[in-house]
C-alpha cells in the first residue's frame, strides 16, 4: 500500500542552524501538508502546498520557514535559523485530490523528530 | 473559544467494552470530520472520516455526527487492549484546506 515517507526521522541540529526535513509524498497525490506536534500538545498546521505553491499556510509559518518541490517527488520542508521552540515533530501529509476536496483525506507519513540544542 | 476540543482522559474501559469518544467544533461552516488514532511518538492513523449527519460504520468503528449540535463521536465496539492510544478529532473548514485538530482523547483498554 503506497505510503508517505520522511527522512531523517531523528534531526538534532544547534539553535540558529538551517535544517532541511524531507517527504516522499504517495505518487499520485496532488496536495501536500506540514504539520507539526510539539511534545504533548495537539498537531498544528504549518501549510498545504499544491500546484507548485503555497495555497494556505498558518501564522507559525513565518519568513523562517520555506517549501519547496525541487523534483517530481520530493516535498521539503526548511527552518532557516532554528530556534529551541521548533523542537517537535514535523509530519508531512498528502492527500489525492481528486474527489471534490471535503471527503479526501490526508495521510501521514512517520514524522520527524526535530531537537534543537 | 477552542475550534475543537476533546477530553483529554484518560478514558479507561475493560476488554470488550464500548469506548465512546467525543468531539465538538466552533464553527459551523465544517464540512467533513476525521478520526484519527496516534500511539505514542508514532503519527496520525486515519480510522474514518464523516461528513454528513447521522452513522457511519466501518467494522468496529461508528462515527456519528450531528451538525446542528456541532458534535462528532467515535464509538469503538469490543474494545481491544491494542485499542489504546490517543485518539485525534480533526476538522476541515469549508474553503480551507487545512485539518483542524483536537488535543486527543487518550484511550486506555485494560485485559
Amino acid at each position: 500500500e503506497p505510503e508517505v515517507t520522511q527522512t531523517p526521522s531523528h534531526q538534532v541540529t544547534q539553535m540558529g542552524q538551517e535544517v532541511i526535513l524531507r517527504c516522499v509524498p504517495i505518487s499520485n497525490h496532488l496536495y501536500f501538508y506540514w504539520y507539526r506536534q510539539i511534545l504533548g500538545q495537539k498537531v498544528e498546521f504549518l501549510v498545504s502546498f499544491y500546484n507548485n505553491e503555497i495555497s494556505e499556510k498558518s501564522e507559525i509559518f513565518d519568513d523562517q520557514f520555506s517549501v519547496e518541490r525541487p523534483d517530481g517527488s520530493n516535498f521539503t520542508l526548511k527552518i532557516r535559523s532554528t530556534k529551541l521552540e521548533d523542537s517537535a515533530m514535523y509530519f508531512c501529509a498528502s492527500r489525492e485530490g481528486t474527489s471534490g476536496g471535503y471527503t479526501d483525506t490526508q495521510y501521514f507519513g512517520p514524522g520527524t523528530r526535530l531537537t534543537v540544542l | 473559544q477552542k475550534e475543537v476540543e476533546q477530553n483529554s482522559g484518560p478514558l479507561s474501559v475493560p476488554e470488550g467494552a464500548i469506548a465512546s469518544l467525543n468531539c465538538t467544533y466552533s464553527d459551523r461552516g465544517s464540512q467533513s470530520f476525521f478520526w484519527y488514532r496516534q500511539y505514542s511518538g508514532k503519527s496520525p492513523e486515519l480510522i474514518m472520516f464523516i461528513y454528513s449527519n447521522g452513522d457511519k460504520e466501518d467494522g468496529r468503528f461508528t462515527a456519528q455526527l450531528n451538525k446542528a449540535s456541532q458534535y462528532v463521536s467515535l464509538l469503538i465496539r469490543d474494545s481491544q487492549p491494542s485499542d489504546s492510544a490517543t485518539y485525534l478529532c480533526a476538522v476541515n473548514m469549508k474553503g480551507f484546506q487545512k485539518l483542524v485538530f483536537g488535543t486527543g482523547t487518550r484511550l486506555l483498554v485494560s485485559p
